[in-house]
């Protein structure tokens, strides 16, 4: 059981150039989202999705894409890269699913990304 | 809106010092209230909970309780250890028993433990 789990776990992108990150869970949880957490700021959450198929936005949404095709999928896009971008993403999933325990979310390693 | 406010670090403590981390909630309604721990490199993890007025959590020798009249979860630890050192964040949940599908993250307090 790896509960969530995300790739990359570092990124260095240059200004303008895209890319992906993916989280996965192993729960069967039906919510998902997507936080950046930065200096003296918190966690902030960026997307979320509380089943396959649906996304909404969160508290910072500009610059970022989402997209739940399977379940246990969450992808975040930045389709062109800002300075303003780097940060820790979380991701983290929630639900009744396997364990039955909806006390909490359940949190990935983060990928620390750097945008230059 | 909903809100937490806690206290800002970071927080240096010899070790068995006293730890005590603020953290106080603008809420409508009823909330439930979180601590969440990140360690060095890591994801954040449920520290302790509760959810409702008066209510102790505690886990780990950490406890809060939750003060309804001052709107407070303040953090506290007897005897802090070296292996405490980490972020902690104070979160709240709106709806109390609904679990954690929306919460609301203090700005996280730092916290350093040295021997």
């Amino acid at each position: 059981n790896a509960g969530v789990t995300q790739t990359p776990k570092f990124r260095v992108l240059k200004t303008g150039q895209s890319m992906t990150l993916l989280c996965a869970q192993d729960m069967n949880h039906e919510y998902m989202y997507w936080y950046r957490q930065d200096p003296g700021m918190g966690l902030r959450l960026i997307h979320y999705s509380v089943g396959e198929g649906t996304t909404a936005k969160g508290e910072v949404p500009d610059g970022y894409n989402v997209s739940r095709l399977k379940k246990q999928n969450f992808l975040l896009g930045l389709e062109s890269a800002a300075p303003s971008q780097t940060s820790v993403y979380f991701c983290a999933s929630w639900g009744t699913g396997t364990s039955g325990n909806t006390d909490t979310q359940y949190f990935g390693p983060g990928t620390r990304l750097t945008v230059l | 809106g909903n809100s937490v406010t806690q206290m800002e670090g970071p927080v240096t403590l010899s070790e068995e010092a006293f730890l005590t981390i603020n953290c106080t909630y603008t809420a409508t309604g009823y909330p439930s209230l979180f601590w969440y721990v990140q360690y060095p490199g890591e994801g954040l993890q449920l520290l302790l909970k509760a959810t409702k007025a008066d209510d102790k959590g505690s886990n780990k020798g950490f406890e809060a309780t939750y003060r309804k009249e001052t709107t407070s979860f303040h953090l506290e630890k007897g005897s802090v250890q070296v292996s405490d050192s980490a972020v902690y964040f104070c979160a709240l949940s709106p709806i109390a028993g609904a679990g954690s599908y929306q919460l609301t993250f203090g700005k996280g307090t730092k916290l350093s433990v040295i021997p």
